[in-house]
């Protein structure tokens, strides 16, 4: 069974930083692809950036939004993927899912992040 | 990149058919049939129901169905069932590497 768990959300302020983690298992991890995606309160989806697998170079890519302040990174042996998220914002408050693949398979059940003073 | 254009709402009895409409530019399809959509209800994680336009994943029922004409995607529910109450959104390849999801769309069972 293909298990996704997201986890190191909590309150930071404006300026702050965060890491998430996102432990994968049921699959091959190391072939998949692994996005961030994030929900603000009340509001829809919000495609924040992904990681590669080995066979494309490990390279990410992200939202602009997020550029130059989210890093996703990830470790194969431990079966996880990272989200640093440095010069944090208001805007950032959002439950904050991982999901494989181009078509976001799969889902975890999210780590919510609240960025306020 | 804006959010794919989506209605807020749409609604109808059990048994009737539905269809969710999400527009976006040339850009934001991207000259690729790399169009999702996705079911969520309150309070759970979003579950792929479409992939590239019209595949259905396992386990999916064929009352879910995909299309696209042009800049417009399309979801239809046929035979629409108390359980298909749910937020649904559509998502797009938009090149480069990135993703753009739709705005969303409550569907409600009458």
């Amino acid at each position: 069974e293909v298990q996704l768990v997201e986890s190191g959300g909590g309150l930071v302020k404006p300026g702050g930083s965060l890491r998430l983690s996102c432990a994968a298992s049921g699959f091959t991890f190391s072939d998949a692809w692994v996005s961030w995606v994030r929900q603000a309160p009340g509001k829809g989806l919000e495609w924040v950036g992904h990681i590669k697998n080995k066979a494309a170079g490990w390279t990410t890519d992200y939202a602009a939004p997020v550029k130059g302040r989210f890093t996703i990174s990830r470790d194969d042996s431990k079966n996880t993927v990272y989200l640093q998220m440095n010069s944090l914002k208001t805007e950032d408050t959002a439950l904050y899912y991982c999901a494989t693949n181009h078509n976001f398979d799969y889902w975890g059940q999210g780590t919510l992040v609240t960025v306020s003073s | 990149q804006s959010a794919l254009t989506q209605p807020r709402s749409v609604s109808g009895s059990p048994g009737q058919s539905v269809t969710i409409s999400c527009t976006g530019t040339s850009s934001d399809f991207s000259g690729y049939n790399y169009v999702s959509w996705y079911q969520q209800h309150p309070g759970k994680a979003p579950k792929l129901m479409i992939y590239d336009v019209s595949k259905r994943p396992s386990g999916v029922p064929d009352r879910f169905s995909g299309s696209k004409s042009g800049n417009t995607a399309s979801l239809t529910i046929s035979g629409l069932q108390a359980e298909d109450e749910a937020d649904y959104y559509c998502c797009s390849y938009a090149g480069r590497y990135t993703y753009v999801f739709g705005s969303g769309t409550e569907v409600t069972v009458l």
